[in-house]
């Protein structure tokens, strides 16, 4: 499985973009990149994924850089309800996730 | 997104009891579910991949005779700790593969607090 690493820690304010990235450096050809958050004492929450190209929905975009070494989640308008761990994630061809020490997001007023 | 669901939110048991948790997809059906431990301050640990109408695989380090795993519907998987212990106690997440939207996610349910006294 390919490795990911993020920054423990991150501030950002609200309303403003947050900006979440991620390193996958070994990642391979078939190996999705999942985003996950979790909100503490709650289950993870999906936000994301994708594979080679950009992908946005209702929560977030995810943009994959072309040799897929690295993605950054952007959640375009952080609000304090999504101060919580984002787990950035690839996903392995056995379907299992991997969860590393993830990135503590806290929006501030 | 699809819901998943667990039972309980929160269990207190007495050192050497057995305790059932269940993990339903309510609005999907899913062969394969997934079994999470997370204790204080950690990230989750994978312990098992459920599969309906076979046998669960665990990951190295769980011990299966302790953790028992059914998943004899596709929307339904039951982890029962036996002979639980203090050490026991954690954060049980579950999550299902949902394979029905045309895309392939996991989605979690709300997580079962176990506390063994």
């Amino acid at each position: 499985d390919a490795k990911t690493t993020q920054p423990p820690s991150m501030d950002c304010a609200e309303g403003r973009a947050a900006n979440l990235p991620c390193n996958h450096s070994t990642i391979s050809g078939n190996e999705y990149v999942y985003w996950y958050r979790q909100i503490h004492s709650q289950g993870p929450q999906y936000i994301i994924h994708g594979l080679k190209n950009n992908e946005t929905n209702e929560m977030a975009s995810l943009i994959i850089t072309e040799d897929r070494k690295s993605s950054t989640l952007i959640l375009p308008h952080a609000t304090l309800r999504d101060t919580a761990v984002y787990y950035c994630i690839a996903r392995s061809n056995d379907y299992k996730l991997s969860f590393g020490a993830g990135t503590t997001v806290t929006v501030r007023a | 997104g699809a819901v998943v669901s667990q039972h309980p939110s929160w269990v207190i048991c007495k050192s050497g009891t057995s305790v059932k948790i269940e993990c339903r997809s309510l609005d999907f059906q899913a062969t394969t579910m997934f079994w999470y431990r997370q204790f204080p301050k950690q990230s989750l640990m994978l312990m098992a991949t459920s599969n309906e109408g076979s046998k669960a695989t665990y990951e190295q380090g769980v011990e299966k005779d302790k953790f028992l795993i059914n998943h004899a519907s596709l929307t339904l998987s039951t982890l029962t700790v036996t002979s639980a212990h203090p050490e026991d106690s954690s954060f049980y997440i579950c999550s299902a593969r949902d394979m029905t939207r045309g895309t392939d996610t996991q989605y979690f349910g709300p997580g079962t607090r176990l506390t063994v006294l």
